[in-house]
């Protein structure tokens, strides 16, 4: 089955610890991105990657780092994570439509974090 | 800063109802507005899109309206179901960034029955 998968699903941390979400795609799509869902701020998306090794920032990487190593997986790292880092954070893959311009991207279930 | 603007944040309709979501967008480089649908739980997915050579693009329920000089689309549910209950976000995206969607802030939709 093709899909997006995220790990953890639910995380609870404290200010400062280190942590680090995984994302992985098995439609060996080329974009991957990471998103965060606030209320009322919709989708905001905070780093993506167009290919192995090449990545670059969204609208909101303050705080997160990112790599990609291998095609398939775009963990998210939070260095020194604090408590306005708590949201709902997706991971989505996509590839280019043979139509211009047009793109999907699918989403993954998402990981609600809550940083105390 | 927000360069795409959707409203209303909430929407209840009846079941039979229309249901309209407006969106403006900011980026003249933006060539590609698609919908994405969430339901409680899930990651959002492709609802329809449309690119601004069209005026409408319809699917089933769904519709798309765009007004390219005024910067503005919208998404219309006709007949809406108490199954199209979810969260809806609009997007833009400019056709040399892929893997880049700027989305706007979503709106709760829930149709009674």
């Amino acid at each position: 089955e093709a899909q997006v998968t995220q790990n953890p699903r639910y995380l609870i941390t404290v200010t400062g610890k280190k942590l680090t979400v995984t994302c992985s795609q098995n439609m060996n799509h080329e974009y991957m991105s990471w998103y965060r869902q606030d209320p009322g701020l919709g989708l905001r998306q905070i780093y993506y990657s167009m290919n192995v090794e090449v990545t670059d920032k969204g609208d909101v990487p303050e705080g997160y780092k990112v790599s990609r190593k291998e095609k398939r997986n775009f963990p998210l790292i939070l260095e020194s994570p604090s408590p306005n880092q708590t949201s709902l954070y997706f991971c989505a893959s996509s590839l280019k439509s043979g139509l211009a311009g047009q793109e999907t991207q699918y989403f993954g279930p998402g990981t609600r974090l809550l940083v105390l | 800063q927000q360069q795409v603007k959707q409203s209303p944040q909430s929407l209840i309709v009846q079941k039979g109802g229309i249901s309209i979501i407006n969106c403006a967008y900011e980026n003249t480089a933006f060539d590609y507005f698609p919908w994405y649908q969430q339901f409680p739980g899930k990651g959002p997915a492709l609802l329809i899109a449309i690119r601004p050579d069209v005026s409408e693009k319809k699917e089933g329920r769904f519709t798309i309206s765009f007004n390219k000089s005024a910067k503005q689309f919208s998404l219309h549910i006709m007949d809406s179901q108490p199954g199209d209950s979810a969260t809806y976000f609009c997007a833009g995206k400019s056709g040399t960034s892929y893997g880049k969607l700027t989305f706007g802030q979503g709106t709760i939709l829930t149709v009674h029955p």
